[in-house]
Protein backbone atom coordinates (compact mmCIF):
# COMPACT_ATOMS: atom_id res chain seq x y z
CA UNK A 1 0.00 0.00 0.00
CA UNK A 2 1.60 3.40 -1.00
CA UNK A 3 2.01 5.67 1.84
CA UNK A 4 1.04 9.52 2.22
CA UNK A 5 3.22 11.32 -0.77
CA UNK A 6 4.03 14.82 -0.54
CA UNK A 7 6.33 17.39 -2.64
CA UNK A 8 8.41 19.12 -2.92
CA UNK A 9 10.70 17.64 0.13
CA UNK A 10 12.81 20.69 0.19
CA UNK A 11 12.29 24.10 -0.79
CA UNK A 12 14.17 27.36 0.07
CA UNK A 13 12.51 30.39 -0.66
CA UNK A 14 13.41 34.29 0.47
CA UNK A 15 10.72 36.16 2.40
CA UNK A 16 7.75 37.82 1.34
CA UNK A 17 7.66 34.76 -1.58
CA UNK A 18 5.04 32.11 -2.22
CA UNK A 19 5.32 28.43 -2.02
CA UNK A 20 2.82 25.78 -2.42
CA UNK A 21 2.80 22.30 -1.43
CA UNK A 22 1.20 18.87 -2.30
CA UNK A 23 -0.13 16.12 -0.67
CA UNK A 24 -1.48 13.03 -2.16
CA UNK A 25 -3.15 11.21 0.93
CA UNK A 26 -3.59 6.89 1.27
CA UNK A 27 -6.27 6.13 -1.20
CA UNK A 28 -9.53 5.78 0.61
CA UNK A 29 -8.60 8.40 3.46
CA UNK A 30 -11.29 10.65 3.80
CA UNK A 31 -9.67 13.07 6.32
CA UNK A 32 -6.60 14.69 5.46
CA UNK A 33 -3.96 17.00 7.95
CA UNK A 34 -1.73 19.60 7.44
CA UNK A 35 1.09 20.11 10.40
CA UNK A 36 3.31 22.55 11.02
CA UNK A 37 6.34 21.07 12.89
CA UNK A 38 9.19 23.66 14.13
CA UNK A 39 12.80 22.68 14.29
CA UNK A 40 12.78 21.45 18.41
CA UNK A 41 9.03 21.14 19.06
CA UNK A 42 5.79 18.57 17.92
CA UNK A 43 3.75 18.68 14.76
CA UNK A 44 1.27 21.46 15.16
CA UNK A 45 -2.20 21.21 13.50
CA UNK A 46 -2.36 23.65 10.98
CA UNK A 47 -6.05 22.36 8.85
CA UNK A 48 -7.96 19.11 9.14
CA UNK A 49 -10.30 18.09 6.04
CA UNK A 50 -13.26 15.90 6.03
CA UNK A 51 -13.55 14.51 2.04
CA UNK A 52 -13.34 18.20 0.81
CA UNK A 53 -14.93 20.34 3.94
CA UNK A 54 -12.65 21.85 6.56
CA UNK A 55 -13.24 20.54 10.03
CA UNK A 56 -10.91 22.77 11.75
CA UNK A 57 -8.81 25.45 10.55
CA UNK A 58 -8.14 27.39 14.17
CA UNK A 59 -4.49 27.13 13.96
CA UNK A 60 -4.38 28.45 10.39
CA UNK A 61 -2.97 31.89 9.88
CA UNK A 62 -5.40 33.07 7.18
CA UNK A 63 -3.74 36.06 6.23
CA UNK A 64 -1.42 34.16 4.93
CA UNK A 65 -2.03 30.25 4.98
CA UNK A 66 -4.63 28.80 2.37
CA UNK A 67 -5.14 25.16 1.89
CA UNK A 68 -7.24 23.08 -0.58
CA UNK A 69 -8.96 19.88 -0.85
CA UNK A 70 -11.20 20.66 -4.42
CA UNK A 71 -11.85 16.71 -4.71
CA UNK A 72 -11.69 15.21 -1.51
CA UNK A 73 -8.22 13.33 -2.43
CA UNK A 74 -5.52 15.57 -3.09
CA UNK A 75 -4.70 18.72 -1.09
CA UNK A 76 -2.38 21.64 -1.78
CA UNK A 77 -1.02 24.15 0.71
CA UNK A 78 -0.11 27.76 0.25
CA UNK A 79 2.02 30.58 2.30
CA UNK A 80 1.66 34.01 0.64
CA UNK A 81 3.68 36.08 1.36
CA UNK A 82 6.45 33.90 3.87
CA UNK A 83 7.81 35.06 7.12
CA UNK A 84 10.98 33.75 8.53
CA UNK A 85 8.80 32.13 11.26
CA UNK A 86 7.32 29.76 8.60
CA UNK A 87 10.54 28.21 8.37
CA UNK A 88 9.33 24.48 9.27
CA UNK A 89 8.72 21.45 8.23
CA UNK A 90 5.23 20.96 6.65
CA UNK A 91 3.84 17.29 7.45
CA UNK A 92 0.51 15.75 5.47
CA UNK A 93 -1.23 13.12 7.27
CA UNK A 94 -4.51 11.19 6.38
CA UNK A 95 -6.63 8.77 8.29
CA UNK A 96 -9.24 6.68 7.57
CA UNK A 97 -12.54 7.93 8.95
CA UNK A 98 -14.74 9.79 11.20
CA UNK A 99 -15.81 6.95 13.80
CA UNK A 100 -12.24 5.91 14.69
CA UNK A 101 -11.53 10.10 15.11
CA UNK A 102 -14.29 10.26 17.32
CA UNK A 103 -12.86 7.36 19.79
CA UNK A 104 -9.63 9.16 20.19
CA UNK A 105 -8.38 5.92 18.21
CA UNK A 106 -7.79 6.95 14.82
CA UNK A 107 -4.39 6.28 13.35
CA UNK A 108 -3.05 9.53 11.30
CA UNK A 109 -0.66 8.01 8.69
CA UNK A 110 2.21 11.06 7.78
CA UNK A 111 4.35 11.74 4.68
CA UNK A 112 7.47 12.36 5.04
CA UNK A 113 6.93 16.08 5.18
CA UNK A 114 8.70 19.67 3.38
CA UNK A 115 11.49 21.38 4.61
CA UNK A 116 11.19 25.24 4.06
CA UNK A 117 13.54 27.42 4.43
CA UNK A 118 12.60 30.93 4.54
CA UNK A 119 15.63 33.24 4.09
CA UNK B 1 1.87 26.82 27.85
CA UNK B 2 2.52 23.40 26.81
CA UNK B 3 -0.67 20.59 27.14
CA UNK B 4 1.69 17.97 26.74
CA UNK B 5 5.20 17.71 28.78
CA UNK B 6 7.56 15.28 27.65
CA UNK B 7 11.61 14.99 29.54
CA UNK B 8 13.90 14.58 28.92
CA UNK B 9 14.09 16.56 26.25
CA UNK B 10 17.64 14.94 25.26
CA UNK B 11 18.93 11.52 25.77
CA UNK B 12 22.12 9.68 25.04
CA UNK B 13 22.92 6.35 25.95
CA UNK B 14 24.85 3.54 25.38
CA UNK B 15 23.38 0.26 22.97
CA UNK B 16 22.52 -2.14 25.94
CA UNK B 17 21.25 0.15 28.59
CA UNK B 18 17.50 0.81 29.25
CA UNK B 19 15.99 4.05 29.43
CA UNK B 20 12.60 5.51 30.15
CA UNK B 21 11.15 8.77 28.48
CA UNK B 22 8.05 10.08 30.18
CA UNK B 23 4.96 12.58 28.80
CA UNK B 24 2.77 14.38 31.38
CA UNK B 25 -0.09 16.44 31.47
CA UNK B 26 -2.41 18.57 33.90
CA UNK B 27 -5.29 17.76 31.58
CA UNK B 28 -6.86 14.52 31.31
CA UNK B 29 -7.05 12.55 27.95
CA UNK B 30 -9.42 10.23 26.35
CA UNK B 31 -6.34 8.30 24.35
CA UNK B 32 -2.21 9.14 24.34
CA UNK B 33 -0.03 7.93 21.82
CA UNK B 34 3.35 7.24 21.10
CA UNK B 35 5.31 7.82 17.58
CA UNK B 36 8.52 7.61 16.88
CA UNK B 37 10.25 10.25 14.03
CA UNK B 38 13.32 9.42 12.29
CA UNK B 39 15.37 12.06 10.29
CA UNK B 40 13.71 13.67 7.01
CA UNK B 41 10.80 11.51 7.76
CA UNK B 42 6.89 11.80 9.11
CA UNK B 43 5.77 10.42 12.49
CA UNK B 44 5.39 6.62 12.70
CA UNK B 45 2.31 5.66 15.01
CA UNK B 46 3.58 3.15 17.64
CA UNK B 47 0.90 2.25 19.76
CA UNK B 48 -2.32 3.77 21.36
CA UNK B 49 -3.52 3.71 24.69
CA UNK B 50 -6.98 4.09 25.60
CA UNK B 51 -8.00 3.09 29.07
CA UNK B 52 -6.08 3.90 32.67
CA UNK B 53 -3.69 2.25 33.83
CA UNK B 54 -2.95 0.21 30.85
CA UNK B 55 -0.11 -1.37 29.40
CA UNK B 56 1.74 -2.22 26.19
CA UNK B 57 4.24 -4.58 25.02
CA UNK B 58 5.90 -4.12 21.42
CA UNK B 59 8.86 -6.28 21.35
CA UNK B 60 11.76 -4.11 23.36
CA UNK B 61 9.34 -1.38 24.32
CA UNK B 62 6.69 -0.82 27.10
CA UNK B 63 4.23 1.57 27.25
CA UNK B 64 2.03 2.45 30.52
CA UNK B 65 -0.66 4.73 30.46
CA UNK B 66 -1.54 6.77 34.35
CA UNK B 67 -4.51 5.70 35.94
CA UNK B 68 -5.73 9.27 36.06
CA UNK B 69 -5.36 9.24 32.47
CA UNK B 70 -3.35 12.33 32.49
CA UNK B 71 0.15 10.81 31.75
CA UNK B 72 2.15 8.29 30.15
CA UNK B 73 5.54 6.30 29.56
CA UNK B 74 7.73 4.91 27.56
CA UNK B 75 10.00 2.31 28.53
CA UNK B 76 12.93 0.65 25.94
CA UNK B 77 14.91 -2.23 27.21
CA UNK B 78 18.41 -2.95 26.44
CA UNK B 79 18.19 -0.21 23.52
CA UNK B 80 19.99 -0.68 20.26
CA UNK B 81 21.19 2.04 17.62
CA UNK B 82 18.30 1.28 15.26
CA UNK B 83 16.38 3.07 18.18
CA UNK B 84 17.45 6.19 17.84
CA UNK B 85 14.91 8.73 16.88
CA UNK B 86 12.42 11.58 18.23
CA UNK B 87 9.92 10.20 20.35
CA UNK B 88 6.59 12.15 20.53
CA UNK B 89 3.78 11.47 22.84
CA UNK B 90 -0.03 12.96 21.31
CA UNK B 91 -3.50 12.94 22.59
CA UNK B 92 -7.20 14.15 22.51
CA UNK B 93 -7.57 16.43 25.63
CA UNK B 94 -10.74 15.50 27.20
CA UNK B 95 -13.52 15.33 24.23
CA UNK B 96 -11.23 17.47 22.22
CA UNK B 97 -10.73 15.44 18.74
CA UNK B 98 -7.65 17.74 17.51
CA UNK B 99 -4.27 15.56 17.82
CA UNK B 100 -2.36 17.57 20.16
CA UNK B 101 1.67 17.01 20.55
CA UNK B 102 4.46 16.97 23.00
CA UNK B 103 7.91 18.04 21.81
CA UNK B 104 9.31 15.32 21.77
CA UNK B 105 12.07 13.25 23.59
CA UNK B 106 15.39 13.40 21.26
CA UNK B 107 17.09 9.43 21.86
CA UNK B 108 20.59 8.65 20.66
CA UNK B 109 21.90 5.09 21.47
CA UNK B 110 25.67 4.46 20.67
CA UNK B 111 26.98 1.45 19.56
Amino acid sequence: EAGVAQSPRYKIIEKRQSVAFWCNPISGHATLYWYQQILGQGPKLLIQFQNNGVVDDSQLPKDRFSAERLKGVDSTLKIQPAKLEDSAVYLCASSLDVLSRQSGTDTQYFGPGTRLTVL
Amino acid sequence: TQLLEQSPQFLSIQEGENLTVYCNSSSVFSSLQWYRQEPGEGPVLLVTVVTGGEVKKLKRLTFQFGDARKDSSLHITAAQPGDTGLYLCAGHPGSNYKLTFGKGTLLTVNP
